[in-house]
């Protein structure tokens, strides 16, 4: 069946460091990846997308990668702050479906 | 502009009760999914909506879900005989629906259900 990983329920970092996230996936062949940041009772917030020919991906502070041969995507902020806190999301979609299967998630914790 | 809305953002409910639970996308958005997300888990699929018609329901867990939008607008998910095993917070998303794939989907607030 379809398993996606994500690394580690929690990850605690400094100010100012560089976090990474970790995203593994087993019996399925994504199309497009996305990473997700979400708060407490609050819904997913969308942050970036890569596709399968897709090695990297950059915004502001944010980097993915894409390894379709290790099955994995990490997810990085460089600089990170207090206000990066939150849960990060993985999610996949197929190239026959739209709808996303997500990771579990890891909860980041920048301390000051 | 507004969001995704959802209606109410809370509901405690007795168990064997029937619950519908409101969803207000992003106006113009033709596509519409629901995910279901228990305590320290991701979202999990639950039904997508193209227009009025539900392109795929795969992820209902049985046929006590059902969920309707029949103007092609909002949504309504129904869930009958609530059982305790129905708690979780309910995500509805909404996108444009002209990509592909892959694009990007935006999230309502939830409704947290709680069936006692």
């Amino acid at each position: 069946s379809q398993k996606i990983e994500q690394n580690s329920e929690a990850l605690n970092i400094q100010e100012g460091k560089t976090a990474t996230l970790t995203c593994n996936y087993t019996n399925y062949s994504p199309a497009y990846l996305q990473w997700y940041r979400q708060d407490p009772g609050r819904g997913p917030v969308f942050l970036l997308l890569i596709r399968e020919n897709e090695k990297e991906k950059r915004k502001e502070r944010l980097k993915v990668t894409f390894d379709t041969t290790l099955k994995q995507s990490l997810f990085h902020i460089t600089a990170s702050q207090p206000a990066d806190s939150a849960t990060y999301l993985c999610a996949l979609i197929s190239s026959s479906a739209r709808q996303l299967t997500f990771g579990s998630g890891t909860q980041l914790t920048v301390l000051p | 502009g507004a969001g995704v809305s959802q209606t109410p953002s809370n509901k405690v409910t007795e168990k064997g009760k029937y619950v519908e639970l409101r969803c207000d996308p992003i106006s113009g958005h033709t596509a519409l999914y629901w995910y279901r997300q228990s305590l320290g888990q991701g979202p999990e699929f639950l039904i997508y909506f193209q227009g009025t018609g539900a392109a795929d329901d795969s992820g209902l867990p049985n046929d006590r879900f059902f969920a309707v939008r029949p103007e092609g607008s909002v949504s309504t998910l129904k869930i009958q005989r609530t059982e305790r095993g129905d708690s979780a917070v309910y995500l509805c998303a909404s996108s444009t629906g002209l990509a592909g794939g892959g694009e990007t989907q935006y999230f309502g607030p939830g409704t947290r259900l709680l069936v006692l």
